[in-house]
């Protein structure tokens, strides 16, 4: 079965500096998408960043790159030069490759609470 | 609107009342899905669809839970008869094809008294 896994309850960081938070998952596919999602406590989940399993290059969005590790299956978030409004829940999650039968179930991480101090 | 659209924001129901949610997802969005999230934990699916079809309703936890999409738009969540364990945020996201990110609304906090 397809987990996900975020080994890190709550983070903090300084502003301005950087944070890096970490997620592996477990599947046998070798299609899949990875997703970081930020909740807010408006409690909106929103897409952070989205990275297909055959693509080798790590995506990038502005201030948040993710260090994807097929073969370890890791794929950790990066935020660079934190702001105060990043503060947050940051769930980490994973889908696979949409065939008949499957209905895009995505499989989440428990989440990691982002602290960012002034 | 500009995005997914969740109604009420809150709701408060006494044990044993039957509650309604409503998703307005964005508009074109063919496919549309339903999660409930405990405190502290991530969402849990409970179903989807893809325009007016209902192709997955697996993670509805008792038949006391009901969704529907009549036009393939607007979407309701019905919880009869709530129960504490109900209390929770029902989460609702759309997406433009099934390969598509999610697009989330800001949810429904249920608190069943």
């Amino acid at each position: 079965a397809q987990t996900v896994t975020q080994s890190q309850p709550e983070m903090s960081v300084q502003e301005a500096e950087t944070v890096t938070l970490s997620c592996t998952y477990d599947t046998s596919e070798s299609d899949y998408y990875l997703f970081w999602y930020k909740q807010p406590p408006s409690r909106q989940m929103i897409l952070v960043i989205r990275q297909e399993a055959y693509k080798q290059q790590n995506a990038t969005e502005n201030r948040f790159s993710v260090n994807f590790q097929k073969a370890a299956k890791s794929f950790s978030l990066k935020i660079s030069d934190s702001q105060l409004g990043d503060a947050a829940m940051y769930f980490c999650a994973y889908i696979p490759p949409f065939n008949a039968g499957n209905n895009r179930k995505l499989i989440w991480g428990l989440g990691t609470s982002l602290a960012v101090n002034p | 609107g500009a995005g997914v659209s969740q109604s009420p924001r809150y709701k408060v129901a006494k044990r044993g009342q039957d509650v309604a949610l409503r998703c307005d997802p964005i508009s074109g969005h063919v496919s549309l899905f339903w999660y409930q999230q405990a405190l502290g934990q991530g969402p849990e699916f409970l179903t989807y669809f893809q325009n007016e079809a209902q192709l997955d309703k697996s993670g509805l936890p008792s038949d006391r839970f009901f969704a529907e999409r009549p036009e393939g738009s607007v979407s309701t969540l019905k919880i009869q008869r709530t129960q504490q364990e109900d209390s929770a945020v029902y989460l609702c996201a759309s997406a433009v094809t099934t390969n598509s990110p999610l697009h989330f609304g800001n949810g429904t906090r249920l608190t069943v008294t």
